[in-house]
């Protein structure tokens, strides 16, 4: 079974345009949620969708959004990039909230 | 507030030997406890998890120990391995009454270095 796969990979923008990464989950699973990884605040909680409705979101500012579609997938938008947006950008998917969660490699985002 | 620490940033162990990485949480209403590896540029790997109704479960040489009145929990990886190394994090959840709110909050991580 394919696991978590995440577009694109790596990713250069500047202050202030938008950006948009793109989560597939393993085949079956309903839940994505998705974490910003930085070197001085570790991993943190973003949001986490299931059935195609936010169940829970972190405590980011208003300018991270998601989506997610009724085959699962899932997309993450951050507009007005700021230098601190920049970070690994992780999709995590489970069969249903609560489970284990399964990441994908990530995506790196870097906001010059 | 970090509510789910790691207070090793770092760990170094012989091949063979046992390695224990620590992780502290303070609210109380985390009820299920997860273990992650990382290696540098891949996401996390899931590795074990614990609900708070039990205060062990094992898989192969990954063992993970909870001690819900001190608010600890442990993983511990026997025999370890060169490959073992990596960032470890422990992440907690909880279920709020009147609702969901399964959401991971995580520690910092550890790195393990598994020397052969």
């Amino acid at each position: 079974k394919a696991g978590v796969t995440q577009t694109p990979r790596y990713l250069i923008k500047t202050r202030g345009q938008q950006v948009t990464l793109s989560c597939s989950p393993i085949s079956g699973h309903r839940s994505v949620s998705w974490y910003q990884q930085t070197p001085g605040q570790g991993l943190q909680f973003l949001f986490e969708y299931f059935s195609e409705t936010q169940r829970n979101k972190g405590n980011f500012p208003g300018r991270f959004s998601g989506r997610q579609f009724s085959n699962s997938r899932s997309e993450m938008n951050v507009s007005t990039l700021e230098l601190g947006d920049s970070a690994l950008y992780l999709c995590a998917s489970s069969l249903a909230l609560g489970e284990g969660r399964y990441f994908g490699p990530g995506t790196r985002l870097t906001v010059t | 507030d970090q509510q789910v620490k790691q207070n090793s940033p770092s760990l170094s162990v012989q091949e063979g030997r046992i390695s224990i990485l620590n992780c502290d949480y303070t609210n109380s209403m985390f009820d299920y406890f997860l273990w992650y590896k990382k290696y540098p540029a891949e996401g996390p790997t899931f590795l074990i998890s614990i609900s708070s109704i039990k205060d062990k479960n094992e898989d192969g040489r990954f063992t993970v120990f909870l001690n819900k009145s001190a608010k600890h929990l442990s993983l511990h990886i026997v025999p370890s391995q060169p490959g073992d190394s990596a960032v470890y994090f422990c992440a907690a959840s909880a279920v709020c009454s009147g609702g969901s709110n399964y959401k991971l909050t995580f520690g910092k991580g550890t790195l393990l270095t598994v020397n052969p």
